[in-house]
């Protein structure tokens, strides 16, 4: 069965300062991969998705997140954050053929003027 | 105006009580689902229906019900609200990608804030 793994349940940067949630999926086959974002009392929303095109990937707001199969890792960057980025972060997957997605447990972001 | 709206926005009920929570949607999709969130647990899968005539259990369905009353309306109902269902309601939509069976991407609606007293 797929399981997703979100390292830190909560993290707390700096502005201006690198931006690492992690995430590590258990998948027997090849996966698919999410991250989503969820503000403030709002519903969640992608950020970018992993599809074996490229195992780099950029998403919206200066996210990006890079697949790497022998960590099976899918961690989330952004160089430099920004107050708007405070918000809960959920990596995501699924396989090919599979049409449920299995979410992690989340990891909120706080950023600190 | 929101393509997934879901109603209520919060609700206060009592154990033992039936409760329905609607959710539409104005993007044409034709996948529709209904997650809770937890704090600490992420989202888990109610219920989801890939048609008006397809409805399938999640992993977390018993004490839910739902309904596909057209494409773009899916109701979930708790017949007799207890109160381990105090949770955050999401509801979800997506749009099936041809010939890539997994990747069609979420839209979530803005959440019920569901508490049973």
């Amino acid at each position: 069965a797929q399981s997703v793994t979100q390292l830190g349940s909560h993290v707390s940067v700096s502005e201006g300062a690198l931006v690492l949630l992690r995430c590590n999926y258990s998948s027997s086959v090849p996966p698919y991969l999410f991250w989503y974002v969820q503000y403030p009392n709002q519903g969640l929303q992608l950020l970018l998705k992993y599809t074996s095109a490229a195992t780099l990937v950029k998403g919206i707001n200066g996210f990006e997140a890079e697949f790497k199969k022998s960590e099976t890792s899918f961690h989330l960057t952004k160089p430099s954050a920004h107050m708007r980025d405070a918000a809960e972060y959920f990596c995501a997957a699924t396989n090919f053929g599979n049409e449920k997605l299995t979410f992690g447990t989340g990891t909120r972001l706080t950023i600190i003027p | 105006d929101a393509d997934v709206t879901q109603t209520p926005r919060n609700r206060i009920t009592k154990t033992g009580k039936r409760i329905m929570l609607e959710c539409s949607q104005t993007k044409g999709h034709d996948r529709m689902y209904w997650y809770r969130q937890d704090p600490g647990l992420g989202l888990r899968l109610i219920y989801y229906s890939f048609d008006v005539k397809d409805i399938n259990k999640g992993e977390i369905s018993d004490g839910y019900s739902v309904s596909r009353q057209a494409q773009a309306k899916f109701s979930l109902s708790l017949e007799s609200a207890i109160p381990n269902q105090t949770a955050l309601y999401f509801c979800a939509t997506s749009a099936r990608v041809w010939g890539e069976v997994g990747l069609d991407t979420q839209y979530f609606g803005p959440g019920t804030r569901l508490t049973v007293l």
